[in-house]
This record gives structure tokens, sequence and C-alpha cells, in this order.
């Protein structure tokens, strides 16, 4: 079956303006994570959805990130007002409420800030 | 705050050496353990996983990994690599305190073998 989406693969953009990164998870995953990786560095949590429970938005780093998820499927990734240090590697997963432990990343999306 | 470490950020190896990979960890709670493998232009996968009972657990692709709950330690282990294990290993771990699978990742191990 088709496995975890993520849009567009890659994105360029200058400093101050707003993104929008798109995931589309396992049909049928409850439960979507996003991650940021910058060069070099492990993998950043960012934010959790589990169903329609409150979202765990512990991982963002300012206030400029939000994350949406609509339908308890597709997830929106904002970052407003970019900067040259928000440019990394955006990774979504997701996993199913019986095995939640195992998580499927999709391919990333990576943002580079001019 | 809970964090992960591995030891070698590359490792080069040839075909059938063996392969020990460090990972440690700091929380002193209970914890899953988990290694995920990331080949070239492919999504990260899990490759193995630890969550309670023998602590040498076995995963795909002939790879093993040891949980040493005294030394907070996760290593990977590989008797005798292949060309095709070339790729980036994670070692992550998940505190169960958070009642989900929130994954603290470690910086990662670039492995290359070379035939």
């Amino acid at each position: 079956g088709a496995g975890v989406s993520q849009s567009p693969s890659n994105k360029v953009t200058e400093k101050g303006k707003d993104v929008e990164l798109r995931c589309d998870p396992i049909s049928g995953h409850t439960a979507l994570y996003w991650y940021r990786q910058r060069l070099g560095q492990g993998l950043e949590f960012l934010i959790y959805f589990q169903g329609n429970s409150a979202p765990d938005k512990s991982g963002l780093p300012s206030d400029r990130f939000s994350a949406e998820r609509t339908g308890g499927s597709v997830s929106t990734l904002t970052i407003q007002r970019t900067q040259q240090e928000d440019s990394a590697v955006y990774l979504c997963a997701s996993s199913s409420t019986d095995k939640s432990y195992e998580q499927y990343f999709g391919p990333g999306t990576r943002l580079t800030v001019t | 705050a809970q964090s992960v470490s591995q030891h070698n950020h590359h490792v080069i190896l040839s075909e059938a050496a063996s392969l020990e990979l460090g990972c440690n960890y700091s929380y002193g709670g209970t914890v899953n353990l988990f290694w995920y493998v990331q080949y070239p232009g492919q999504h990260l996968q899990l490759l193995l996983k630890y969550f309670s009972g023998d602590p040498l657990v076995k995963g795909i692709k002939g790879f093993e990994a040891e949980f040493i709950k005294s030394k907070f330690s996760f290593n990977l282990r590989k008797p005798s690599v292949q060309w095709s294990d070339t790729a980036e290993y994670f070692c992550a771990v998940s505190p169960l305190s958070g009642g989900y699978n929130k994954l603290i990742f470690g910086a990662g191990t670039r492995l290359a073998v070379h035939p």
C-alpha cells in the first residue's frame, strides 16, 4: 500500500516568507508526527497528533511554527517569517493504534531559506 | 534533558568485517529503544526495537542489539557486514512517561562498507 507522502520534496524560500509543508499519512494511521533534521544532526521532535486529542506541541521551536491536522488525516506544518536557521529536512511519520511503536516515515521536505 | 549519544559519526568497513555501533541515552525512567536505518535514497525504516524481556534483540538483515540497563546503552551489532549495509543508522529512545512513542534520536552514524 501507499506509504507516507510529503510535499513538496524541496522548497527554497527567501528569509521572511511563510511556507507550508504537507504530509499525507498512511491511510488508517491515527498518530502523526513531525520531526526536523538539521544538517549533521539527529531528528528533533516537533509535534504529535493522535486522533481527536489535543496535539503535543512541546517540540515546536518558536511561535512561528504551527501545524494542523484536518479530518484526522492530512497535516500541514506552517513556518511563518522563515529564518535561515529553519533550513532543514522536515520529516513526517505516522503509526497505527495497535502498533504505535512503529513509526513509518515519509521522504521528507528539504527546506532551504536563503 | 533526555538525550541520545551515538559515538561514531562515520564508520568505514570492508565487507565481512564485524560491526558495532554505540548508543547511550540519558533518561532515568523506563524507555523503549529503537534503531532506524536510512539507505541511500530511501526513507527511514525501523531496523529493530526493544521493549522488555530478553535484552538481546534481533532485527532484519542479521542485525542485533543489546540493551544494557546499567550502562544506559543499546549498541547495534552485525557479525559480518555487506556492501548493501551502507546507510545511516539512527538510535532512538521513547520515554514511556510521555504515554506515546515520541522518539528522541541520536545524531546518526554513517556506515560505508567497501567491497
